[in-house]
């Protein structure tokens, strides 16, 4: 079955960088987009872009451009999400997979708390 | 800001039927994905496509889209069914291409 399983709890000082992993199994590594959605306390979903695990190609939000690099390993079937820190970035840090036929996400990783304190 | 824009808070009593609706420019162009988030788990996708259903998900949820609204019935609410719902949907802007709305958190009394 489809497993996505992310990377463990991180903590972080303003300036610093993460990287969260997102392990996929269960399906065709390449055939699916991976999206990373980011969730701060508290607060809604926010979609952060996309890896095509293809092509390596990559797609950010606006907000993130500047902050986020997402890469895959294609022999591990492993997608990252690099990010550059700032004070306001603590949330839970989710990688879910495109569905083929159309732009929902089918499938979800656990997420990955990252705490972000000076 | 969203530009998905939906209710911060629904209530239903248990049995009865609750609607949860979406409004953004973006749904008079695409169609709407519901998602369900309970405390402490990823969001699961309980609607997909105009109104398709994945495997497991249980009849009592319903979408439907009209101009720049996207609606989730949910028809008999269960006690289970209590959670944070998210719509979400493509866009038309390069680089915002997809888009969540702000969640609805929905009880059940």
């Amino acid at each position: 079955q489809v497993h996505l399983a992310q990377s463990g709890a991180e903590m972080k000082k303003p300036g610093a960088s993460v990287r969260v992993s997102c392990k996929a199994s269960g399906y065709t590594f390449t055939d699916y987009y991976i999206h990373w959605v980011r969730q701060a306390p508290g607060q809604g979903l926010e979609w952060m872009g996309w890896i095509n695990p293809n092509s390596g190609d990559t797609n950010y939000a606006q907000n993130f451009q500047a902050w986020v690099t997402m890469t895959r390993d294609t022999f591990i079937t492993t997608v990252y999400m690099d990010m550059r820190l700032g004070p306001g970035d603590t949330g839970v840090y989710y990688c879910a997979r495109q569905a083929l036929a159309d732009s929902s996400f089918d499938h979800w990783g656990q997420g990955s708390l990252v705490t972000v304190s000076s | 800001s969203s530009e998905l824009t939906q209710d911060p808070a629904v209530s239903v009593a248990l049995g009865q039927t609750v609607t949860i609706t979406c409004r953004g420019d973006s749904l008079r162009s695409y169609s709407a994905t519901w998602y369900q988030q309970k405390p402490g788990e990823a969001p699961l996708f309980v609607i997909y496509g105009e109104n398709n259903r994945p495997s497991g998900i249980p009849d009592r949820f319903s979408a439907s889209r009209s101009g720049n609204t996207a609606s989730l019935t949910i028809t008999g609410a269960q006690a289970e069914d209590e959670a944070d719902y998210y719509c979400s949907s493509r866009a038309t802007r390069i680089f915002q291409p997809w888009l969540f709305g702000g969640g609805t958190k929905l009880t059940v009394l």
